[in-house]
This record gives C-alpha cells, sequence and structure tokens, in this order.
C-alpha cells in the first residue's frame, strides 16, 4: 500500500511568488492534515480536512495560506505571495475516518523563500 | 497555548543499553499520545501510541503514561545503532472534534557502537 506523497520534495522560490504543494494521502483515508516545521521550531498544525470540509483551519497562520482538497481526494497548499518566514518543511499527514486513528505522515515538502 | 516539552538532547547511549526518551504536556484533558521516529530528513515514523495510563510494550520498545504528572516516556530497550534518530513526542488536543496533534520539538538519540 502506498504510502502518503507530497510533491514537490524542494522547492525554492523568491519573496513575493506563489508556491502550491501537493499531498497525496493514504487511499481511503478521510481525514488529511497539513503540518509546518520552521527551522528550529516543533512540528506544528495547519489544517485538517475530513474529506472535502476543512474540520479544523486554526493552524493556518494568516490568509497567504489556502488549502484545498476538491473531491475529497489529494489536497493543495497555496502560499501567495511567500515571505521569508515562509521557509520550512510542510508535512502532510492522513488517517481513516471514525476517529482521529494514527496520523501516517508524508515525506514533506522543503521550502525556501529567498 | 498548549505544549509539549521534550529535553533536545543529544541523548547519547552505547549499544545495548536502555534508551529512556521524556517529555511533558500542559493540556490536562489531553486523551492520546503519541512517539514518532524521525531520520534525518525523513517522514516521521510512527513508534508507539499509548491512550490509558500504565506501561504499553512492543517489542524492544516501551511507553508509559501517567496524566496525574502529565508525563509520558519512552523506553527503548537493547539499544541498536539504527535506533539513532530523532524521537518526537505528540499529544493529540482535548478539544471536541480536534484532532491535530502537539508535538515536542524532539530527542535526538545517538547510539554508540
Amino acid at each position: 500500500e502506498a504510502g502518503v506523497t507530497q510533491f514537490p520534495s524542494h522547492s525554492v522560490i523568491e519573496k513575493g511568488q506563489t508556491v502550491t504543494l501537493r499531498c497525496d494521502p493514504i487511499s481511503g483515508h478521510d481525514n488529511l492534515y497539513w503540518y509546518r516545521r520552521v527551522m528550529g521550531k516543533e512540528i506544528k498544525f495547519l489544517l485538517h480536512f475530513v474529506k472535502e470540509s476543512k474540520q479544523d483551519e486554526s493552524g493556518m497562520p494568516n490568509n497567504r495560506f489556502l488549502a484545498e482538497r476538491t473531491g475529497g481526494t489529494y489536497s493543495t497548499l497555496k502560499v501567495q505571495p511567500a515571505e521569508l518566514e515562509d521557509s520550512g518543511v510542510y508535512f502532510c499527514a492522513s488517517s481513516q475516518g471514525d476517529g482521529p486513528e494514527t496520523q501516517y505522515f508524508g515525506p514533506g515538502t522543503r521550502l525556501l523563500v529567498l | 497555548q498548549k505544549e509539549v516539552e521534550q529535553n533536545s538532547g543529544p541523548l547519547s547511549v552505547p549499544e545495548g543499553a536502555i534508551a529512556s526518551l521524556n517529555c511533558t504536556y500542559s493540556d490536562r484533558g489531553s486523551q492520546s499520545f503519541f512517539w514518532y521516529r524521525q531520520y534525518s530528513g525523513k517522514s516521521p515514523e510512527l513508534i508507539m501510541f499509548i491512550y490509558s495510563n500504565g506501561d504499553k510494550e512492543d517489542g524492544r520498545f516501551t511507553a508509559q503514561l501517567n496524566k496525574a504528572s502529565q508525563y509520558v516516556s519512552l523506553l527503548i530497550r537493547d539499544s541498536q545503532p539504527s535506533d539513532s534518530a530523532t524521537y518526537l513526542c505528540a499529544v493529540r488536543n482535548s478539544g471536541a472534534g480536534s484532532y491535530q496533534l502537539t508535538f515536542g520539538k524532539g530527542t535526538k538519540l545517538s547510539v554508540i557502537p
């Protein structure tokens, strides 16, 4: 069974540009999460989808971040316009339905904003 | 602000010894506790989860939970060099319908051959 996949693995962009990160969860997992780890800090929650609906977006830092999960399958996280402080590793995780269960993490996208 | 605290390490143990990793959390209502292992540049990988007070064993790993003290630990017996990694403690928040995990910064473990 394929795990959580993320694309791209690395992205280097300039301040003010737009970047879109993609996450494909484990097949059949209704719950999809985005987390972020900035340099020297802990992994922090951004938001949680249940199927195509945003269940909890309390961790989204500001309105420059837009997450979507059309059709309840893969998800995208767009940062527009990117700022220097957005640099970090963006992780996606997924879990099955019926409760929180175990969250399985993807390899992450390493974003560097110059 | 809900917090999870871990010693950053590095924690160095000789091969074959017991490694003890500790974690405290601030949200008294937390119900679920997870230990993830993360190799450099890789994704966090679940090692164990624990929901109830006491010990839970899985192979060489034992998770211990004390909700009264808001303390959770991970013991690794017969440590191997391949266990060298960063160990992340994560706590599921207690809010209704909240599945988000709060992570500690992680403890870096080094097992010396």
